[in-house]
């Protein structure tokens, strides 16, 4: 069974930094490409980027590419995101994904990250 | 970017009631996808590649379109289908989701 569980969301100042992260087990993490989607309260879903297995490849949203880093750890099965100057605007819950090159398969319950002075 | 216009954003169905939704793209893409949201769960792909229906979906539910016009749609409105549903494209970056339709039971 394919489970993510993130981790390391909470409460940040505007300006701050934040580390998520998310572990995988039950496939062959270092196969599969993965993403981060994030979800503002009561609003849609946003794609903040991608990594490809080697993490040779990373694609980003534009408006978050010079905030946002997202790495990856295939020897623990994990995949971070790494955040800074981080505003209001971020308060969101964020999800990482299994990116199949086709669809988002899998995702995790999310963690939530509160961006308040 | 791709902007993704869904509509209506917000849609009520009686059990047995047909329902569509409409997803528009501001530029041609090939391949869509719309998930499933619950309140409280996580998003789930519910439909690929414009029409194919992911493991366990219900043959009720289907997708069509093409270039810039998609569509979803429920034969017969459970009350099951209560969700938020978002359709996405992945013709080019960045990857973008529509704002969502929320169908809620009449």
């Amino acid at each position: 069974e394919v489970k993510l569980l993130e981790s390391g969301g909470g409460l940040v100042q505007p300006g701050g930094s934040l580390k998520l992260s998310c572990a995988a087990s039950g496939f062959d993490f270092s196969r599969y490409w993965m993403s981060w989607v994030r979800q503002a309260p009561g609003k849609g879903l946003e794609w903040i980027g991608e990594i490809n297995p080697d993490s040779s490849t990373i694609n980003y949203t534009p408006s978050l590419k010079d905030k946002f880093i997202i790495s990856r750890d295939n020897a623990k099965n994990t995949l971070y995101l790494q955040m800074s100057k981080v505003r209001s605007e971020d308060t969101a819950l964020y999800y990482c994904a299994v990116y199949d090159g086709y669809v988002f398969a899998y995702w995790g319950q999310g963690t939530l990250v509160t961006v308040s002075a | 970017e791709i902007l993704l216009t869904q509509s209506p954003a917000i849609i009520a169905a009686s059990p047995g009631e047909k329902v569509t939704i409409t997803c528009s793209a501001s530029s041609s893409v090939s391949y869509m996808n719309w998930y499933q949201q619950k309140p409280g769960s996580s998003p789930k792909i519910w439909i690929y590649g414009i029409s194919n229906l992911a493991s366990g979906v219900p043959a009720r539910f289907s997708g069509s379109g093409s270039g810039t016009s998609f569509s979803f749609t429920i034969n017969s409105m459970e009350a099951e289908d209560v969700a938020t549903y978002y359709c996405q494209q992945r013709s080019s970056y960045p990857l973008t989701f529509g704002a969502g339709t929320k169908l809620e039971l009449k």
